[in-house]
């Protein structure tokens, strides 16, 4: 299968402070990726939907100011997490895939502490 | 909303032992049911996925079955490796929503010798 890399694996920011995740998909033009979130013993849930060279799509309830998503190249898309707090603390998990019906290949996440 | 539910973990099995892992769910339409699952250090990968009712979506000795009159896609594996080890999510897809994946919380699984 594709792969996708995620930079950080974890990172650790004090709050009021932003931090960049990266998503690269290594092998394949991803057209489209997603960004998920997840808790401890939750389930993964969208957070916003990208498409290359447009705005990216943000679930309901997800706060877009502060959720920066730059999907700037087919292999290339950022999450940016600004003014980060605490209840920001979360492990965040991108997918790619070649079209927004085809088939999702998910990084390994990436765990942010915000102390 | 559309909504995953499946069985909480961890299950710990013996090598050889039979897997059923189970998941309902709750969708408008008809949904597109997956199965990923997810190794330490890895991102999800896709295990298997059933499109309509009555498919059965097969992988690496698992299967589930897609069943719409009890709205469940059951994951089992006549006997499981100590490689089996992982966490399991079921998720579905809204065909009305894209690609758009809605998750169960996962299951993780420990296969012991």
């Amino acid at each position: 299968g594709a792969v996708v890399s995620q930079h950080p694996s974890w990172v650790i920011c004090k709050s009021g402070t932003s931090v960049k995740i990266e998503c690269r998909s290594l092998d394949f033009q991803a057209t489209t990726m997603f960004w998920y979130r997840q808790f401890p013993k939750q389930s993964l849930m969208l957070m916003a939907t990208s498409n290359e060279g447009s705005k990216a799509t943000y679930e309901q309830g997800v706060e877009k100011d502060k959720f920066l998503i730059n999907h700037a190249s087919l292999t290339l898309s950022t999450l940016t997490v600004t003014s980060a707090h605490p209840e920001d603390s979360s492990f965040y998990i991108c997918s790619s895939a070649q079209g927004v019906w085809a088939e999702q290949y998910f990084g390994p996440g990436t765990r942010l502490t915000v102390t | 909303g559309n909504s995953v539910t499946q069985m909480e973990g961890p299950v710990t099995l013996s090598e050889e032992a039979f897997l059923t892992i189970n998941c309902t769910y709750t969708a408008t339409g008809y949904p597109s049911l997956f199965w990923y699952v997810q190794y330490p250090g890895e991102g999800l990968q896709l295990l298997l996925k059933a499109t309509k009712a009555d498919d059965k979506g097969s992988n690496k000795g698992f299967e589930a079955t897609y069943r719409k009159e009890t709205t469940s896609f059951h994951l089992e594996k006549g006997s499981v490796q100590v490689s089996d080890s992982a966490v399991y999510f079921c998720a579905l897809s809204d065909t009305g929503g894209g690609n758009k994946l809605t998750f169960g919380t996962g299951t993780q699984l420990k296969v012991e010798l």
